[in-house]
């Protein structure tokens, strides 16, 4: 099985700064990797898919890079709307899996 | 639109059975493939089976695998989850996900369905 580690598990930052939370596969996944938003009581949101591509509708804010195993997602210019947990996820292989979650919080 | 509206979801005794649906609209159901993931109350994702778009192929977690069954009925635009021997650390919300065409990422997601395990 791919294990997906991330890190932080949690972070705090302010509106308007500049967020990075990395993701790593215990396997080479090429550029099989998505990104997920979730608030509370919702259900998750693709962001970003293919490592890199956005999602329709996702504000350029949001950005994703990487192969291989080491992936990062990074929202410029946090605004308040983005405080939420964020998952990876690699589709390369059965079974599927998902990042432990970073919530990102307001300081 | 794309809807998928999952039902089901109840109290259930450990080693009980249920089933859960997910009633999807506003695409070609049989064209693309469906998964359902699990969270665990604020616990994080956890996907639990998988099924091609003709239903001819099925994927498991092991920590369902024997218990649960995923399957589909196309003509109903409906997907299932029969879950047996069912136990209390598979409480949670599940969701019913549509798949992206070439890759096993979920584009859209229904609101999710309790259940919980408890004598």
């Amino acid at each position: 099985d791919i294990q997906m580690t991330q890190s932080p598990s949690s972070v705090s930052a302010s509106v308007g700064d500049r967020v990075t939370i990395t993701c790593r596969a215990s396997h080479d996944i090429s550029s099989w990797l998505a990104w997920y938003q979730q608030k509370p009581g919702r259900a998750p949101k693709l962001l970003i898919s293919r490592a890199s591509i956005l999602e329709s509708g996702v504000p350029s804010r949001f950005s994703g890079s990487g192969s291989g195993t080491d992936f990062t997602l990074t929202i410029n210019s946090l605004q308040p709307e983005d405080f939420a947990t964020y998952y990876c996820q690699q589709p390369n292989s059965f079974p599927i899996t998902f990042g432990q979650g970073t919530r990102l919080e307001i300081k | 639109e794309v809807q998928l509206l999952e039902s089901g979801g109840t109290l259930v005794q450990p080693g009980g059975s249920l089933r859960l649906s997910c009633a999807a609209s506003g695409f070609t159901f049989s064209t693309y493939a469906m998964s359902w993931v699990r969270q665990a109350p604020g616990e994080g994702l956890e996907w639990v089976s998988s099924i091609s778009g003709t239903g001819g192929s099925t994927y498991y977690a092991d920590s369902v695998k024997g218990r649960f069954t995923i399957s589909r009925d196309n003509s109903k635009n409906t997907l299932y989850l029969q879950m047996n021997s069912l136990r209390a650390e598979d409480t949670a919300v599940y969701y019913c996900a549509k798949e992206y065409v070439g890759g096993v990422w979920f584009d859209y997601w229904g609101q999710g369905t309790l259940f919980t395990v408890s004598s």
